[in-house]
């Protein structure tokens, strides 16, 4: 299971640090990913982070979001910075399931990040 | 980037009904490809991986095909709960790009 918190209404240019606490699996051991969702729109990958450590993330938030991870709380984190209007949507936390193929479940049930003044 | 394509991008179906959703993509994935389930207010969750692997605890009336660049997803037998948005996702290559989503009506 997992559980995201952080989401809230930030001014343009702040920044926020989402959580997503994991039950069940260890987070240490586990490939882990965030997907974003503008309200009313699709899904939009927005980072990842294997066991090893090595990240990935996409052009949109690059150099602004950092995925990491918490072994010792069993936690995932995306801390975003210079946050625009773009960003607002709800961010879901999902492990990446891997066996040759890659996939996301479970998923988290959202947290919401809006940006607004 | 690898650009998916759903379509259609809605569609009215009635209980009973057998629907097919497909999704083309921009260069050759091999069966790097995943679909997911989501309805209004809730998280995504996944019904197909690997292009025809079916989740443990998905029903047998979704049914996915596919290879390089061509795909469906099939759902036989529409029961109520089936009504919600579908979308594919590419685990080829980073960055792992969604289709836009096919929105699923109650006709």
């Amino acid at each position: 299971q997992l559980v995201e918190s952080g989401g809230d209404l930030i001014q343009p240019g702040g920044s926020l640090r989402l959580s997503c606490a994991a039950s069940g699996f260890t987070v240490s051991r586990s490939h882990m990913t965030w997907v974003r969702q503008a309200p009313g729109k699709g899904l939009e990958w927005v980072s990842l982070i294997y066991n090893g450590g090595t990240t990935y993330y996409a052009d949109s938030v690059r150099g602004r979001f950092t995925i990491s991870k918490d072994n010792s709380k069993n936690t995932l984190y995306l801390q975003m910075n210079s946050l625009r209007a773009e960003d607002t949507a709800m961010y879901f936390c999902a492990r990446v399931e891997s066996d040759s193929w890659e996939w996301f479940d479970p998923w988290g049930q959202g947290t919401l990040v809006t940006v607004s003044s | 980037d690898i650009q998916m394509t759903q379509s259609p991008s809605s569609l009215s179906a009635s209980v009973g009904d057998r629907v097919t959703i497909t999704c083309r993509t921009s260069q050759t994935i091999s069966n790097y490809l995943n679909w997911y389930q989501q309805v209004p207010g809730k998280a995504p969750k996944l019904l197909i991986y690997a292009a025809s692997r079916l989740q443990s605890g998905v029903p047998s009336r979704f049914s996915g095909t596919g290879y390089g660049t061509d795909f469906t997803l099939t759902i036989t037998s529409l029961q109520p709960e089936d009504f919600a948005t579908y979308y594919c996702q590419q685990s080829y290559d980073v960055p792992n790009t969604f289709g836009q989503g096919t929105r699923l009506d109650i006709k």
